[in-house]
């Protein structure tokens, strides 16, 4: 496992689905971050979460985002009813503490038409 | 105003001139990282700094905690490095997570 890896790279729905963000961390690695790129703005914070747990979710939306982080299996980030304004790049980083580096996965960019 | 501001937003350079991305921000940091996002692909982790300066190949960063300022410089700048290069701070020690400028997109032509 080289790095973090994010799917699908792409992903259409349609307003009301669901959308499902996978994030499989550098083996090793226990503390996952999601983050959100909107389209023409910088990065910003979603949701920090080490196995099993949600340590800081302050930057999620309250209603319809959610995030785990299984004992076994990629972390998952869901949004539920989706909207145009949920169209974005969604990207996991992980580390192997909170001092450490981080090493970014590729995102999921999803379009909401 | 951003906790983090980049200069410039935009730069076009010739390939081969010296660049300078410049990063200055208002929060006391445990540590910095310059980022690399190609257009439309994902983001790399250039360098992790907490003092002085880090080089790896024709990249080199330095940062300044007194007067919480970080620069990338490039030398000998290639078409390939054509990218938007983002400056993300991590807070002094207990917080974890990162706040993000809004990058500087570079363009070197040719």
């Amino acid at each position: 496992n080289a790095g973090v890896m994010q799917n699908p790279r792409h992903l259409v729905r349609r307003r009301g689905q669901e959308a499902r963000l996978r994030c499989s961390p550098v083996k090793g690695h226990s503390h996952v971050y999601w983050y959100r790129q909107l389209p023409e703005e910088g990065l910003k914070f979603m949701v920090y979460l080490q196995k099993e747990n949600i340590i800081d979710e302050s930057g999620m939306p309250k209603e319809r985002f959610s995030a785990e982080f299984p004992k076994e299996g990629p972390s998952i980030l869901r949004i539920q009813q989706v909207v145009r304004g949920d169209s974005a790049a969604y990207f996991c980083a992980s580390s192997s503490g909170q001092n450490g580096g981080y090493t970014f996965g590729s995102g999921t960019r999803l379009t909401v038409v | 105003k951003n906790e983090v501001e980049q200069s410039p937003q935009n730069l076009t350079a010739q390939e081969g001139e010296f660049i300078t991305i410049n990063c200055s921000y208002s929060v006391g940091i445990s540590a910095l990282h310059w980022l690399q996002q190609h257009p439309g692909g994902g983001i790399v982790s250039l360098f992790m700094l907490s003092s002085g300066k880090k080089k790896h190949g024709r990249l080199i960063a330095t940062i300044n905690i007194q007067e919480k300022h970080s620069s990338l410089h490039i030398t000998a700048s290639h078409p390939r490095d054509s990218a938007v290069y983002i400056c993300a701070v991590k807070p002094e020690a207990g917080s974890y997570q990162l706040t993000f400028g809004k990058g500087t997109k570079l363009s070197v032509i040719p």
